[in-house]
């Protein structure tokens, strides 16, 4: 296991075009988390999955955003309608589900909305 | 309201000088603190973790609950010290989530 992988690594897109994301978390682990980070800032929480189940989703996810992770395995990240606000790094990463357990990070989906 | 502040979004630091790059929280109750790090290229890690109280790569944080700080610090700078450096809390519940400062840059210089 080469640790979380992203597809793709860059995406650029048109305004108003609808993209999707690939996670594939560390095998074992059951937790996978999205973030987003815009330059100059830290990575801002979006959601996560224990599992299947989708347990906590920021208000910074608006209704364009959806998230699933249909066999508790990989994870797609889908934007509808995109905007120019919406071009930041999406980063995943995945943790065993233990007690304030080592989140593992992929290497992000740079998304650049012309 | 939980926040990270990290103060220096550049910090230069001459090699084989001490680093100290400065991290304040603040959270209502007992949070978990973290180090992550970005070399150049490379995906975000984890350096180090209060809960561990270990020295990786020479580098230490100190929790100071009074000034709510968590500031981290290595004796003498090494040329590959350069990167990002992003401190980050959780709370201590399981499914808390991760919250990061913004950053800071620590350069070392030849």
């Amino acid at each position: 296991d080469t640790g979380v992988s992203q597809d793709p690594r860059h995406k650029i897109t048109k305004r108003g075009q609808n993209v999707t994301f690939r996670c594939d978390p560390i095998s074992e682990h059951n937790r996978l988390y999205w973030y987003r980070q815009t330059l100059g800032q830290g990575p801002e929480f979006l959601t996560y999955f224990q599992n299947e189940a989708q347990l906590e989703k920021s208000r910074l996810l608006s209704d364009r955003f959806s998230a699933e992770r249909p066999k508790g395995s990989f994870s797609t990240l889908e934007i509808q309608r995109t905007e120019q606000g919406d071009s930041a790094m999406y980063l995943c990463a995945s943790s065993l589900d233990t007690f304030v357990a080592e989140q593992y990070f992929g290497p992000g989906t740079r998304l650049t909305v012309t | 309201a939980q926040r990270v502040t990290q103060p220096e979004k550049l910090l230069s630091v001459f090699k084989g000088a001490p680093v100290e790059l400065k991290c304040n929280y603040s959270y209502s109750g007992s949070p978990e603190l973290f180090w992550y790090v970005q070399y150049s290229r490379q995906r975000l890690q984890l350096l180090l973790r209060h809960i561990s109280r270990e020295s990786i790569k020479g580098f230490t944080a100190d929790l100071n609950k009074g000034e709510t700080s968590f500031h981290l610090k290595k004796p003498f700078a090494q040329e590959e010290d350069s990167a990002m450096y992003y401190c980050a809390l959780s709370g201590m519940n399981r499914d808390d989530k991760i919250i990061f400062g913004k950053g800071t840059r620590l350069h070392i210089l030849p």
